[in-house]
């Protein structure tokens, strides 16, 4: 069966890095798209970014541009996304979900990102 | 990329229905159909429940059935159950590989 486990939860202090990963299992990784969607404490379910695992191509929303990167490999069949400058409203749930075609039909558990100095 | 505009809440008695909208621009929900919802329940990851604004993945019971007009999609939920109480979400299509979600509305089961 699908299944996207993703690493631990993490505490970072401001200006850190962070790199969460997403191991895909039950499909092969390279033939669906892999989104990130986070959820800060108390608010919606936010867009981040869309990667290609097949070929590795990456697209981000306009207010991640330049701190966030997302990458993939296909010999773990795991996705990666590192969020860097972390500030304190980068403190949520940061979730992975695959994409077959214009909806998430299966998603991660979800890691809790915690900034804090 | 401004959040789509959903109520912050609905309500109904078990056994009915409940209409859910998501509002947005001609650059995203009316410019494409590519609209999808999920069910959010605290502490879970959420579910998609409709994509391609009006299709029920597998599962998901007819009682859930979407739609647009327009700017803007909904959501309906007939029957309604003590477990359909849950936060849900619309999500878009914003072209150029760019998507955004609702702003999620509360769905209270009385």
């Amino acid at each position: 069966q699908v299944q996207l486990v993703q690493s631990g939860a993490e505490v970072k202090k401001p200006g850190a890095s962070v790199k969460v990963s997403c191991k895909a299992s039950g499909y092969t990784l390279t033939s669906y798209h892999m989104h990130w969607v986070r959820q800060a404490p108390g608010q919606g379910l936010e867009w981040m970014g869309i990667i290609n695992p097949s070929g590795g191509s990456a697209s981000y929303a306009q207010k991640f541009q330049g701190r966030v990167t997302m990458t993939r490999d296909t010999s773990t069949s795991t996705v990666y996304m590192e969020l860097s400058s972390l500030r304190s409203e980068d403190t949520a749930v940061y979730y992975c979900a695959r994409s077959p075609n214009w909806g998430y039909d299966y998603w991660g558990q979800g890691t809790l990102v915690t900034v804090s100095s | 990329q401004s959040a789509l505009t959903q109520p912050p809440s609905a309500s109904g008695s078990p056994g009915q229905s409940v209409t859910i909208s998501c509002t947005g621009t001609s650059s995203d929900v009316g410019g494409y159909n590519y609209v999808s919802w999920y069910q959010h329940h605290p502490g879970k990851a959420p579910k998609l429940m409709i994509s391609e604004v009006s299709k029920r993945p597998s599962g998901v019971p007819d009682r859930f059935s979407g739609s647009k007009s327009g700017n803007t999609a909904s959501l309906t939920v007939s029957g309604l159950q003590a477990e359909d109480e849950a936060d849900y979400y619309c999500s878009s299509y914003t072209g150029s590989n760019n998507f955004v979600f609702g702003t999620g509305t509360k769905v209270t089961v009385l």
